[in-house]
């Protein structure tokens, strides 16, 4: 299947401090990527919608200008976590879907954030 | 929006047992239903998947059916193995392109 690749694995920032975090897909175009955000035991909820040459899309609830998304080409997206704090830490997952068909969403290994 | 409830919360079985999960959901138009393995740390895996003109799909030790008029479908896992401990999620989209939303999980414990 296809892949997409998430960096980094694990971050351990200090509270105040920006963190960037990427998605991309290796052997595919992603028109769409979708942001998720999981807390211990809990299920995946989706912070936000990224389209390639467009603004993402906020869920409700969700801090557009302290979550900042990039989607600047088809195989790349960004998630930056400004100015964090300790509730922003989680665990960020993307996943993607090809331009090709298919409705299978692909998933990155996810992100450990630890705001200290 | 949709809402997707999942139960049981937490499943304990014999190996060799079979475990059954089942989710609801509230939007009638929504279309495929995937099932997602996620073990500890990692990311979510697709075990299996249904789409709406399908009442039910199976693959090896794993099956899904799918209520579209009750707005429900299921999960079964026969003969489990403790490797397929991990916690299960289902999900629901209404139209390709269109996010996921996923149930809150269910955490499968199968005991040797």
């Amino acid at each position: 299947g296809a892949v997409v690749s998430q960096h980094p694995s694990r971050v351990i920032c200090k509270s105040g401090t920006s963190v960037k975090i990427e998605c991309r897909s290796l052997d595919f175009q992603a028109t769409t990527m979708f942001w998720y955000r999981q807390f211990p035991k809990q299920s995946l909820m989706l912070m936000a919608t990224s389209n390639e040459g467009s603004k993402a899309t906020y869920e409700q609830g969700v801090e557009k200008d302290k979550f900042l998304i990039n989607h600047a080409s088809l195989t790349l997206s960004t998630l930056t976590v400004t100015s964090a704090h300790p509730e922003d830490s989680s665990f960020y997952i993307c996943s993607a879907r090809g331009n090709a068909g298919g409705t299978e969403a692909f998933f990155g290994q996810g992100t450990r954030l630890t705001v200290v | 929006g949709e809402n997707v409830e999942q139960h049981p919360s937490t499943l304990s079985v014999q190996e060799g047992d079979s475990a059954v999960i089942k989710c609801t959901y509230s939007d009638s138009a929504s279309n495929y239903f995937p099932w997602y393995k996620q073990e500890l740390g990692k990311r979510p895996q697709l075990i299996i998947d249904i789409r709406s003109n399908v009442g039910e799909k199976k693959d090896q030790r794993i099956a899904v059916t799918l209520n579209k008029t009750a707005k429900h479908f299921s999960l079964h896992i026969t003969e489990t193995q403790p490797e397929d401990s991990a916690v299960y999620f289902c999900a629901v989209q209404r139209n390709y392109g269109q996010n996921f939303v996923f149930g809150p999980g269910t955490r499968l414990s199968v005991l040797p």
